[in-house]
């Protein structure tokens, strides 16, 4: 079972370009979770999303920030007209909707991130 | 809003020696919690959690206790190894029943094994 897949890695934008990172969720997830994380710091959370539906985007900045869940395909976290300050290793996480194989709802299971720079 | 919180930023221990590492968090309302390890350029990766109707849980030479009368949460390692050096973060959550929520994740405890 492959894990949390996130792409691409690492991604290099100048002030004014867009981001977009991709998260691919853990096979037989529906739930979604993006986290952003500061040097040296915990995470913090963004969006919780479930397939078409946005959940819980209390996290997320008001601007120029934006998530999606399609139907089919990854979830997309995408930020426009980055600043320096966006600078940060974003990390996406999922869960399974039910009980699966003995794994807990509430568990969250993490990509390795993608870790943009804003030059 | 509340957070989670910890007590010490780094923790240096002896190989093969037991490591504890202590979290306080805030929110009274959580019902689940988890420690994660993180390392050097890699996302989170998943220890053991713990629901706030338990006050320990164990797993591969590791425990977890949860003391909500002082909101105390710690994670124990047996005989520590060459491969626990790493971050280590505890993270709450409220239980929604019907599916999970956002993490509140602590700053982290940076754990350093000595050979």
């Amino acid at each position: 079972n492959a894990g949390v897949m996130q792409n691409p890695r690492h991604l290099v934008r100048r002030r004014g370009q867009e981001a977009r990172l991709r998260c691919s969720p853990m096979k037989g997830h529906s739930h979604v979770y993006w986290y952003r994380q500061l040097p040296e710091e915990g995470l913090k959370f963004m969006v919780y999303l479930q397939k078409e539906n946005i959940i819980d985007e209390s996290g997320m900045p008001k601007e120029r920030f934006s998530a999606e869940f399609p139907k089919e395909g990854p979830s997309i976290l995408r930020i426009q007209q980055v600043v320096r300050g966006d600078s940060a290793a974003y990390f996406c996480a999922s869960s399974p909707l039910t009980i699966v194989q003995g794994q807990n709802t509430d568990t969250q299971y993490f990509g390795p991130g993608t870790r943009l720079t804003v030059l | 809003g509340e957070s989670v919180g910890l007590h010490l930023p780094t923790l240096s221990v002896q190989e093969g020696d037991n490591s504890i590492i202590n979290c306080a968090y805030s929110n009274s309302a959580s019902d689940y919690f988890i420690w994660y390890k993180q390392e050097s350029g890699k996302g989170p990766q998943f220890i053991i959690d713990i629901r706030s109707n338990m006050d320990k849980r164990q797993g591969q030479r590791v425990t977890v206790l949860l003391n909500k009368t002082v909101k105390h949460l710690s994670l124990q390692i047996a005989a520590t190894q060459p491969g626990d050096s790493a971050v280590y973060f505890c993270a709450e959550s409220l239980y929604s029943g019907g599916g999970a929520d956002g993490l509140t994740f602590g700053k982290g405890t940076h754990l350093i094994i000595q050979p």
